[in-house]
Protein backbone atom coordinates (compact mmCIF):
# COMPACT_ATOMS: atom_id res chain seq x y z
CA UNK A 1 0.00 0.00 0.00
CA UNK A 2 0.60 3.92 -0.34
CA UNK A 3 -0.20 6.96 0.56
CA UNK A 4 -0.73 9.35 -1.97
CA UNK A 5 0.41 13.39 -1.55
CA UNK A 6 -1.91 16.07 -2.46
CA UNK A 7 -0.79 19.33 -3.65
CA UNK A 8 -1.67 22.12 -2.94
CA UNK A 9 -2.90 21.90 0.86
CA UNK A 10 -5.03 24.59 0.32
CA UNK A 11 -7.01 26.44 -2.59
CA UNK A 12 -9.66 29.37 -2.61
CA UNK A 13 -11.16 30.58 -6.02
CA UNK A 14 -14.37 32.09 -6.68
CA UNK A 15 -17.21 30.26 -8.36
CA UNK A 16 -17.17 29.94 -11.95
CA UNK A 17 -13.36 29.23 -12.00
CA UNK A 18 -11.56 26.09 -12.39
CA UNK A 19 -10.06 23.55 -9.36
CA UNK A 20 -7.08 22.02 -10.43
CA UNK A 21 -5.26 19.32 -7.90
CA UNK A 22 -2.18 17.46 -8.19
CA UNK A 23 -1.30 14.00 -6.32
CA UNK A 24 1.82 12.54 -6.17
CA UNK A 25 2.27 9.27 -5.69
CA UNK A 26 5.72 6.61 -5.35
CA UNK A 27 5.67 2.93 -6.55
CA UNK A 28 3.80 2.02 -9.43
CA UNK A 29 0.03 1.45 -9.82
CA UNK A 30 -2.94 -0.25 -10.99
CA UNK A 31 -5.07 2.64 -10.27
CA UNK A 32 -5.87 5.47 -8.68
CA UNK A 33 -9.29 7.56 -7.20
CA UNK A 34 -10.35 10.57 -5.92
CA UNK A 35 -12.51 10.80 -3.17
CA UNK A 36 -14.28 14.32 -1.59
CA UNK A 37 -15.16 15.12 1.68
CA UNK A 38 -17.53 17.46 3.08
CA UNK A 39 -16.71 19.03 6.41
CA UNK A 40 -17.86 16.02 9.08
CA UNK A 41 -19.09 13.83 6.95
CA UNK A 42 -17.53 10.37 5.36
CA UNK A 43 -15.65 10.35 1.84
CA UNK A 44 -17.41 9.65 -1.53
CA UNK A 45 -15.76 8.39 -4.47
CA UNK A 46 -15.42 10.71 -7.62
CA UNK A 47 -13.68 8.47 -9.93
CA UNK A 48 -11.14 5.72 -10.61
CA UNK A 49 -8.13 5.70 -13.62
CA UNK A 50 -6.87 2.41 -14.20
CA UNK A 51 -3.03 2.74 -14.88
CA UNK A 52 -3.65 2.24 -18.87
CA UNK A 53 -5.76 5.42 -18.91
CA UNK A 54 -4.17 9.24 -19.24
CA UNK A 55 -7.37 11.13 -18.88
CA UNK A 56 -10.76 10.42 -17.90
CA UNK A 57 -14.41 12.67 -17.04
CA UNK A 58 -17.19 12.29 -15.25
CA UNK A 59 -19.33 15.24 -15.35
CA UNK A 60 -17.52 18.72 -14.55
CA UNK A 61 -13.96 16.53 -13.70
CA UNK A 62 -11.03 15.53 -15.52
CA UNK A 63 -8.80 13.54 -14.11
CA UNK A 64 -5.34 12.61 -15.76
CA UNK A 65 -2.66 10.06 -15.12
CA UNK A 66 0.94 10.29 -15.46
CA UNK A 67 2.49 7.17 -14.49
CA UNK A 68 6.08 7.80 -16.22
CA UNK A 69 5.99 11.03 -13.50
CA UNK A 70 3.74 9.07 -10.65
CA UNK A 71 1.09 12.33 -10.72
CA UNK A 72 -2.44 12.48 -11.34
CA UNK A 73 -4.45 15.77 -11.68
CA UNK A 74 -8.23 16.54 -10.66
CA UNK A 75 -9.48 19.55 -12.83
CA UNK A 76 -13.24 20.62 -11.38
CA UNK A 77 -14.74 22.82 -14.22
CA UNK A 78 -16.91 25.83 -13.87
CA UNK A 79 -16.49 25.37 -9.94
CA UNK A 80 -19.53 26.01 -7.72
CA UNK A 81 -20.36 26.63 -3.76
CA UNK A 82 -20.98 23.51 -3.62
CA UNK A 83 -17.44 22.01 -4.47
CA UNK A 84 -16.06 23.00 -0.88
CA UNK A 85 -14.84 20.02 0.37
CA UNK A 86 -11.22 17.91 0.94
CA UNK A 87 -9.98 15.85 -1.72
CA UNK A 88 -8.04 12.66 -1.76
CA UNK A 89 -6.44 10.58 -3.90
CA UNK A 90 -5.54 7.12 -3.40
CA UNK A 91 -3.36 5.45 -5.16
CA UNK A 92 -4.40 1.33 -5.77
CA UNK A 93 -1.34 -1.58 -6.01
CA UNK A 94 -3.35 -4.31 -6.18
CA UNK A 95 -0.11 -6.12 -6.27
CA UNK A 96 -1.76 -9.78 -5.64
CA UNK A 97 -2.10 -9.27 -2.07
CA UNK A 98 -4.75 -7.36 0.00
CA UNK A 99 -4.55 -4.09 -0.38
CA UNK A 100 -5.94 -1.01 1.53
CA UNK A 101 -6.07 2.56 0.53
CA UNK A 102 -4.04 4.93 2.17
CA UNK A 103 -5.35 8.25 2.23
CA UNK A 104 -2.94 11.50 2.97
CA UNK A 105 -4.23 15.09 4.08
CA UNK A 106 -5.82 16.09 1.14
CA UNK A 107 -6.56 19.47 -0.89
CA UNK A 108 -8.61 22.01 0.96
CA UNK A 109 -10.91 24.26 -1.65
CA UNK A 110 -13.39 26.42 -0.81
CA UNK A 111 -15.49 28.06 -3.58
CA UNK A 112 -16.59 31.56 -2.80
CA UNK A 113 -19.84 33.02 -3.97
CA UNK B 1 -31.18 2.28 0.15
CA UNK B 2 -27.87 0.38 0.08
CA UNK B 3 -25.18 1.89 2.73
CA UNK B 4 -23.14 1.96 5.27
CA UNK B 5 -25.02 3.06 8.94
CA UNK B 6 -22.59 4.21 11.56
CA UNK B 7 -23.53 4.75 14.99
CA UNK B 8 -23.60 6.78 16.99
CA UNK B 9 -23.09 9.91 15.59
CA UNK B 10 -21.14 11.60 18.41
CA UNK B 11 -19.97 10.08 21.48
CA UNK B 12 -18.45 11.54 24.93
CA UNK B 13 -16.31 8.81 27.01
CA UNK B 14 -14.69 9.33 30.27
CA UNK B 15 -11.24 8.51 30.15
CA UNK B 16 -11.02 5.17 31.24
CA UNK B 17 -13.66 3.98 29.90
CA UNK B 18 -14.25 1.44 26.96
CA UNK B 19 -16.42 2.30 23.84
CA UNK B 20 -17.73 0.67 20.97
CA UNK B 21 -18.65 2.18 17.88
CA UNK B 22 -20.86 0.26 15.29
CA UNK B 23 -20.89 -0.17 11.70
CA UNK B 24 -23.35 -1.74 9.29
CA UNK B 25 -23.18 -2.58 6.29
CA UNK B 26 -26.35 -3.98 3.61
CA UNK B 27 -24.40 -3.92 0.19
CA UNK B 28 -23.19 -7.09 0.51
CA UNK B 29 -19.83 -6.00 0.65
CA UNK B 30 -17.06 -8.76 1.76
CA UNK B 31 -14.40 -6.09 2.77
CA UNK B 32 -14.69 -3.42 5.43
CA UNK B 33 -12.37 -0.87 7.14
CA UNK B 34 -11.85 0.99 10.17
CA UNK B 35 -10.08 4.98 9.92
CA UNK B 36 -9.14 7.46 11.79
CA UNK B 37 -9.59 11.36 11.06
CA UNK B 38 -7.50 13.54 13.09
CA UNK B 39 -8.25 17.25 12.70
CA UNK B 40 -6.66 18.66 9.40
CA UNK B 41 -5.19 15.30 8.73
CA UNK B 42 -5.70 12.54 6.27
CA UNK B 43 -7.35 8.90 7.17
CA UNK B 44 -5.29 6.51 9.17
CA UNK B 45 -6.25 2.71 8.87
CA UNK B 46 -7.02 0.86 12.39
CA UNK B 47 -8.27 -2.44 11.60
CA UNK B 48 -9.63 -4.11 8.61
CA UNK B 49 -11.78 -7.23 7.59
CA UNK B 50 -11.38 -9.19 4.58
CA UNK B 51 -13.85 -11.63 5.41
CA UNK B 52 -16.28 -12.89 8.09
CA UNK B 53 -14.58 -14.03 11.50
CA UNK B 54 -11.06 -12.76 10.13
CA UNK B 55 -9.40 -9.51 10.82
CA UNK B 56 -5.76 -7.65 10.38
CA UNK B 57 -4.41 -4.82 11.76
CA UNK B 58 -3.46 -1.78 9.97
CA UNK B 59 -1.43 0.93 10.97
CA UNK B 60 -2.29 2.18 14.46
CA UNK B 61 -4.47 -0.43 15.90
CA UNK B 62 -2.95 -0.20 19.28
CA UNK B 63 -5.29 0.87 21.97
CA UNK B 64 -8.44 -0.50 19.62
CA UNK B 65 -10.56 -4.15 19.03
CA UNK B 66 -12.40 -5.09 16.34
CA UNK B 67 -14.90 -8.04 15.58
CA UNK B 68 -16.13 -9.54 12.41
CA UNK B 69 -18.82 -12.37 13.70
CA UNK B 70 -21.27 -11.51 10.62
CA UNK B 71 -20.54 -9.93 7.10
CA UNK B 72 -22.76 -6.90 7.89
CA UNK B 73 -20.83 -5.83 11.08
CA UNK B 74 -18.03 -4.23 11.70
CA UNK B 75 -17.83 -2.65 15.41
CA UNK B 76 -14.53 -0.96 16.69
CA UNK B 77 -14.07 -0.57 20.29
CA UNK B 78 -11.86 1.92 21.64
CA UNK B 79 -9.98 0.45 24.53
CA UNK B 80 -8.78 2.43 28.00
CA UNK B 81 -5.55 1.67 26.95
CA UNK B 82 -5.94 4.02 23.61
CA UNK B 83 -4.16 7.15 24.96
CA UNK B 84 -5.26 9.99 22.44
CA UNK B 85 -9.17 8.33 21.21
CA UNK B 86 -10.59 11.77 20.05
CA UNK B 87 -10.95 11.91 16.72
CA UNK B 88 -13.50 11.15 13.85
CA UNK B 89 -13.50 7.81 12.59
CA UNK B 90 -14.96 6.71 9.95
CA UNK B 91 -15.99 2.73 8.88
CA UNK B 92 -15.90 2.07 4.90
CA UNK B 93 -16.64 -1.70 2.83
CA UNK B 94 -15.87 -2.54 -0.71
CA UNK B 95 -16.91 -5.39 -2.74
CA UNK B 96 -14.21 -7.77 -3.01
CA UNK B 97 -10.61 -7.34 -1.85
CA UNK B 98 -8.24 -6.80 -4.49
CA UNK B 99 -9.69 -8.53 -7.27
CA UNK B 100 -9.45 -6.47 -10.47
CA UNK B 101 -8.95 -2.65 -11.01
CA UNK B 102 -12.58 -1.61 -8.69
CA UNK B 103 -13.05 -4.03 -6.16
CA UNK B 104 -11.27 -1.82 -3.78
CA UNK B 105 -13.51 1.43 -4.23
CA UNK B 106 -14.54 2.56 -0.84
CA UNK B 107 -18.05 3.50 0.56
CA UNK B 108 -17.72 4.93 3.76
CA UNK B 109 -20.26 5.94 6.46
CA UNK B 110 -21.28 8.95 7.72
CA UNK B 111 -18.90 8.60 10.80
CA UNK B 112 -18.28 8.95 14.79
CA UNK B 113 -17.00 11.79 16.27
CA UNK B 114 -15.31 10.87 19.55
CA UNK B 115 -14.47 13.08 22.08
CA UNK B 116 -12.84 12.31 25.33
CA UNK B 117 -13.83 14.66 28.38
Amino acid sequence: SQQGEEDPQALSIQEGENATMNCSYKTSINNLQWYRQNSGRGLVHLILIRSNEREKHSGRLRVTLDTSKKSSSLLITASRAADTASYFCAPSSGSGGYNKLIFGAGTRLAVHP
Amino acid sequence: DGGITQSPKYLFRKEGQNVTLSCEQNLNHDAMYWYRQDPGQGLRLIYYSQIVNDFQKGDIAEGYSVSREKKESFPLTVTSAQKNPTAFYLCASSPVPDRGPGANVLTFGAGSRLTVL
